[in-house]
């Protein structure tokens, strides 16, 4: 089955810095990989995904980028903002049937 | 509101009761998954449904655990016998039938068992 790494598990940046949050996964079948953000309390909000047709995807402040060859993909959030703390998770899914977590990054934005 | 739903949202019972949790997906998904979560770990996979066919279930799915989904809409999933272990946020989520797996997740259920 898949498996999917997320490093790191903790990050803390400066307001305005960039942060980058980097996942691997074994199943080569994954074709979709979703990035979620996750508020203390709060249920998981996807916030932007990729597929594997596409090697960048970019929406405002957040991108994401995939390597299929390598199957390593990155989230990357510039201009960092308080309000972007939160837990951040990677996801791989081989289409049609379940998905598998990385285990999280922790991020915190100082202002 | 028309996003997922889940009831109840905590959940306080004692080790050796059963308890029964409730998810209403988007209306128009078909796929309905339920995940358990610890803290400061991701979404662990339990099972997935495609309309009322429960296809695939994970080996953390002891057999204390049985989901229903009987009409295709909303999903029940029940754990007998809970055991301090089974404390966790369980998660449900749908997706329609399409090439890529966009899952939309509920509130979660918080289940404490003492």
């Amino acid at each position: 089955g898949e498996n999917v790494e997320q490093h790191p598990s903790t990050l803390s940046v400066q307001e305005g810095d960039s942060a980058v949050i980097k996942c691997t996964y074994s199943d080569s079948a994954s074709n979709y990989f979703p990035w979620y953000k996750q508020e203390l309390g709060k249920r998981p909000q996807l916030i932007i995904d990729i597929r594997s047709n596409v090697g960048e995807k970019k929406d405002q402040r957040i991108a994401v980028t995939l390597n299929k060859t390598a199957k390593h993909f990155s989230l990357h959030i510039t201009e960092t903002q308080p309000e972007d703390s939160a837990v951040y998770f990677c996801a791989a899914s081989p289409g049609n049937n379940d998905m598998r977590f990385g285990a999280g990054t922790r991020l915190t934005v100082k202002p | 509101d028309t996003g997922v739903s889940q009831d109840p949202r905590h959940k306080i019972t004692k080790r050796g009761q059963n308890v029964t949790f409730r998810c209403d997906p988007i209306s128009e998904h078909n796929r309905l998954y339920w995940y358990r979560q610890t803290l400061g770990q991701g979404p662990e996979f339990l099972t997935y449904f495609q309309n009322e066919a429960q296809l695939e279930k994970s080996r953390l799915l002891s057999d204390r655990f049985s989901a229903e989904r009987p009409k295709g809409s909303f999903s029940t999933l029940e754990i007998q016998r809970t055991e301090q272990g089974d404390s966790a946020m369980y998660l449900c989520a749908s997706s329609s039938a399409s090439v890529y797996n966009e899952q939309f997740f509920g509130p979660g259920t918080r289940l404490t068992v003492l």
